[in-house]
């Protein structure tokens, strides 16, 4: 069965320095991989997703993540933190069976400081 | 409108009581899900359907139950609250596999 395991419960980062959320799979190599944000008092959002027809994925603002098959990782990147990203963040990856269940990673809970 | 609806907001019960929380979708999506969310451990699949007569159980659905009343409407209940119930429960909607999920804003339930 597909699991998913993100690295580092709590990541606290100052405003303009770079972000970099973690987040490992299972060894089998699922067929979507998702980054979901949870900004206070709010439903989950979609970041972005991986489909394999690019390793790079870009998402909304200013986030990408990198698919890496030898290291089953997918981590989550931002060049510069604003204190918006503050949130919850979590990935994700569709279950083995055809069924289009998503199986969450425990969630990283991004701190920005001024 | 929000296009997926959750009610209540905030529910607070006893032990031993039945609820239940309700979700529609304005989305005209066939799939739907409950999760519940709890501190450390990301979101679980209670529950999900994937049309009014296709209801399947997730990693967690012990103490729960479902109702696909319409394409619409996905509704969770609790037969007997119990105090470890007590979560954040979030209603989504998705078009296929693979596609993204469409979240409520979420029920918080605490159950005394």
């Amino acid at each position: 069965a597909q699991s998913v395991t993100q690295l580092g419960s709590h990541v606290s980062v100052s405003e303009g320095a770079l972000v970099l959320l973690r987040c490992n799979y299972s060894s089998s190599v699922p067929p979507y991989l998702f980054w979901y944000v949870q900004y206070p008092n709010q439903g989950l959002q979609l970041l972005l997703k991986y489909t394999s027809a690019a390793t790079l994925v870009k998402g909304i603002n200013g986030f990408e993540a990198e698919f890496k098959k030898s290291e089953t990782s997918f981590h989550l990147t931002k060049p510069s933190a604003h204190m918006s990203d503050a949130a919850e963040y979590f990935c994700a990856v569709t279950s083995s069976s055809n069924t289009g269940k998503l199986i969450f990673g425990q969630g990283t809970t991004l701190q920005v400081k001024p | 409108d929000a296009d997926v609806t959750q009610t209540p907001r905030n529910r607070i019960t006893k032990t031993g009581k039945r609820i239940m929380l309700e979700c529609s979708q304005t989305k005209g999506h066939d799939r739907m899900y409950w999760y519940r969310q709890d501190p450390g451990l990301g979101l679980r699949l209670i529950y999900y359907s994937f049309d009014v007569k296709d209801i399947n159980k997730g990693e967690i659905s012990d103490g729960y139950s479902v109702s696909r009343q319409a394409q619409a409407k996905f509704s969770l209940s609790l037969e007997s609250a119990i105090p470890n119930q007590t979560a954040l429960y979030f209603c989504a909607t998705s078009v296929r596999e693979g596609e993204k999920l469409f979240f409520g804003s979420g029920t918080q339930l605490s159950v005394l």
